[in-house]
């Protein structure tokens, strides 16, 4: 298995732009979370959806931000219009969780900086 | 809210010793709890895990204990090797039926550095 896989891996984008990124969870996986982490607050969850739906969206910090999981194969995460306080590295995360063992399973990020 | 380890320690140890990393947690409903290394430029790495019903658990070279009464983690690891060097981090998922069942909540992390 090639794990859970996010692009792009870097995103330069100027403020105001629209941000798509990406990620495909781990087949078979019924839970995919959204993590962001940066110096200040460490990793916090975004959202997170099981079997496709949102179930807990309120670490979104605003309407700014938005994910969707249009099938068990694939999820995004926008920030449209984007602001240099989203710079951060943003990682994506499946687990199944009826086997916690192993916990969750993350891509390696996506750093995004927003000047 | 509830929330897991909320400082960001340093820790050095020479090559060959052994590392303590500790953890508390403030959710007396969790029941799982997983610590998580994470090198430069990557995602967080499943080390171990442990359930509340066991206080301690032993993987290769390292070992999770969990002390439930003053709701304390630790991270033990042997023999401590340069590639040990990272970003460990403690945390915590709450009990089933819960409101925060499936949801991962992180502690801000320790920072190991092996001395060759």
């Amino acid at each position: 298995d090639a794990g859970v896989i996010q692009s792009p891996r870097h995103e330069v984008t100027e403020m105001g732009q629209e941000v798509t990124l990406r990620c495909k969870p781990i087949s078979g996986h019924d839970y995919l979370f959204w993590y962001r982490q940066t110096m200040m607050r460490g990793l916090e969850l975004l959202i997170y959806f099981n079997n496709n739906v949102p179930i807990d969206d309120s670490g979104m910090p605003e309407d700014r931000f938005s994910a969707k999981m249009p099938n068990a194969s694939f999820s995004t995460l926008k920030i449209q219009p984007s602001e240099p306080r989203d710079s951060a590295v943003y990682f994506c995360a499946s687990s199944l969780v009826d086997d916690w063992s192993g916990g969750y399973t993350f891509g390696s990020g996506t750093r995004l900086t927003v000047v | 809210g509830e929330s897991v380890g909320l400082h960001l320690p340093t820790l050095s140890v020479q090559e060959g010793d052994n590392s303590i990393i500790n953890c508390a947690y403030s959710n007396s409903a969790s029941d799982y709890f997983i610590w998580y290394k994470q090198e430069s430029g990557k995602g967080p790495q499943f080390i171990i895990d442990i359930r509340s019903n066991m206080d301690k658990r032993q993987g290769q070279r390292v070992t999770v204990l969990l002390n439930k009464t003053v709701k304390h983690l630790s991270l033990q690891i042997a023999a401590t090797q340069p590639g040990d060097s990272a970003v460990y981090f403690c945390a915590e998922n709450g009990a089933a039926g819960g409101t925060s069942y499936g949801k991962l909540t992180f502690g801000q992390g320790t920072i190991l550095t092996v001395h060759p």
